[in-house]
């Protein structure tokens, strides 16, 4: 059964403090996988995409990165306003309609 | 440029009532996406439209579940008759193209459904 999982479920970090988001997943047929980024009472935010192993995006304090079995969002001497939920999700080719949620890890960042 | 917008952010309804929310994509957005977060739990698929075509609705959880979308453009998803099972957040998305790991799907603020 295809899988994706995160960890930690809950991170709690002094601003400036850097630190690792980790997806793992086990699926059969990986064509993208995705960060989102989630407020509170609203909907995901679009992060990035990510094809293939060893490749690597970035945006402002963000970087993600992709292997072979999981994905990591590395947060650089985050803010507070960094603090939300970060979901990973997956697109595999057996489906070209839906992308496979994981349960995401809440980020608070403390001033 | 307006986002994707769904109505109503909250409903409370009782067992056994009917509830219907809606969705408005971006405009020019042919693509259309239901998901729902259930508590607890992660955000799961539900279907997906083409224009006004159903061309995926795997993760529809029963017959009590109907997504319609008029003329390709807004889409509503009724319940009916609600269980409490139902409760949850319901997300709409919207993207420009299906079927592309470089698709970038544009979500809703979600309604928040409480079936009592």
């Amino acid at each position: 059964e295809d899988q994706v999982t995160q960890s930690p479920e809950a991170l709690r970090l002094q601003e400036g403090e850097s630190s690792s988001l980790n997806c793992s997943y086990t699926v059969s047929g990986l064509r993208g996988l995705f960060w989102y980024r989630q407020d509170p009472g609203k909907g995901p935010e679009f992060l990035f995409t990510l094809y293939s192993a060893g490749e690597e995006k970035e945006k402002e304090r963000l970087k993600a990165t992709l292997t072979k079995k999981e994905s990591f969002l590395h947060i650089t001497a985050p803010k507070p306003e960094d603090s939300a939920t970060y979901l990973c999700a997956v697109h595999l080719y057996s489906s070209a309609s839906k992308i496979i949620f994981g349960s995401g890890t809440r980020l608070s960042i403390r001033p | 440029e307006a986002g994707v917008t769904q109505f109503p952010s909250h409903s409370v309804i009782e067992k056994g009532q009917t509830v219907t929310l809606r969705c408005d994509p971006i405009s020019g957005h042919d693509n259309l996406y239901w998901y729902r977060r259930v508590m607890g739990k992660e955000i799961k698929f539900l279907l997906h439209f083409v224009k006004e075509s159903k061309q995926d609705e795997s993760g529809m959880p029963n017959n009590r579940f109907l997504a319609e979308r008029t003329g390709g453009t807004y889409s509503t998803l009724k319940v009916q008759p609600a269980e409490l099972e139902d409760s949850g957040v319901y997300f709409c998305a919207s993207s420009l193209r299906s079927g592309d790991a470089n698709e970038k799907l544009f979500f809703g603020s979600g309604t928040q459904l409480s079936v009592l």
